[in-house]
């Protein structure tokens, strides 16, 4: 099993900051890249799947981008608000097997 | 919008009880999951399961079984709970393992004693 790897771990932004984290994953076997957004005391909620190369998905103020050739996809928060606070998980990567593995997320604090 | 629905928001039990965790999904997906959560070690897949009575083990199986005799219900099996075994577990169902969204239930925090 190839990792998913997120960075970085936590990000403390300022209200009205814009911000953006990174997955990468192994380029090989690509099969598809998810986003998730993980508010506490919730389940976790698909924001994007994103399946080609160049692919760029948006929703609001967030969006996500993917180059499956480097194995790497950004997502991008512009102008942060205190309700983006959350975990933004990332699902991707070369398993072996039918199901794909989540990174271990990046914990994002939104200070009014 | 699919609901996925876990059968107890929290539970405790003992050392060595079996337990089982329940998760039904009312979407026809083919395709469901355990997970459990634990802090800095993000979600690690359990078992996964792509049809009835179809499973996978995911990273972390030891310790664990699955049942899946309908489609749309897919069971937890701890057949002799441990206390490192207290933990978040989220099911999940999705149309594709791979390349459709996974929509999660509200999640079972168990606690063994």
């Amino acid at each position: 099993i190839l990792n998913v790897e997120q960075s970085p771990q936590s990000l403390h932004v300022q209200e009205g900051d814009s911000t953006n984290f990174t997955c990468s994953f192994p380029s090989s076997n690509f099969y598809a890249l998810h986003w998730y957004r993980w508010e506490t005391a919730k389940s976790p909620k698909a924001l994007f799947v994103m399946t080609l190369n160049g692919d760029e998905k948006k929703k609001g103020r967030i969006s996500a981008t993917l180059n499956t050739k480097e194995g790497y996809s950004y997502l991008y928060i512009k102008g942060s608000q205190p309700e983006d606070s959350a975990t933004y998980l990332c699902y991707g990567g070369d398993t072996g097997r039918r199901a794909l593995t989540f990174g271990s997320g990046t914990r994002l604090q939104v200070q009014p | 919008d699919v609901k996925v629905t876990q059968s107890s928001r929290y539970l405790v039990k003992r050392t060595g009880e079996k337990v089982f965790l329940e998760c039904v999904q009312d979407m026809d997906h083919e395709n469901m999951f355990w997970y459990r959560q634990d802090p800095g070690l993000g979600l690690r897949l359990i078992y996964f399961s792509y049809d009835v009575k179809m499973k996978e083990k995911g990273d972390i199986p030891e310790g664990y079984s699955v049942s899946r005799e309908k489609k749309e219900r897919f069971s937890l099996i701890l057949e002799s709970a441990s206390t490192n075994q207290t933990s978040m577990y989220l099911c999940a169902s999705s149309a594709s393992p791979t390349n459709e969204k996974l929509f999660f239930g509200s999640g079972t925090q168990l606690s063994v004693l």
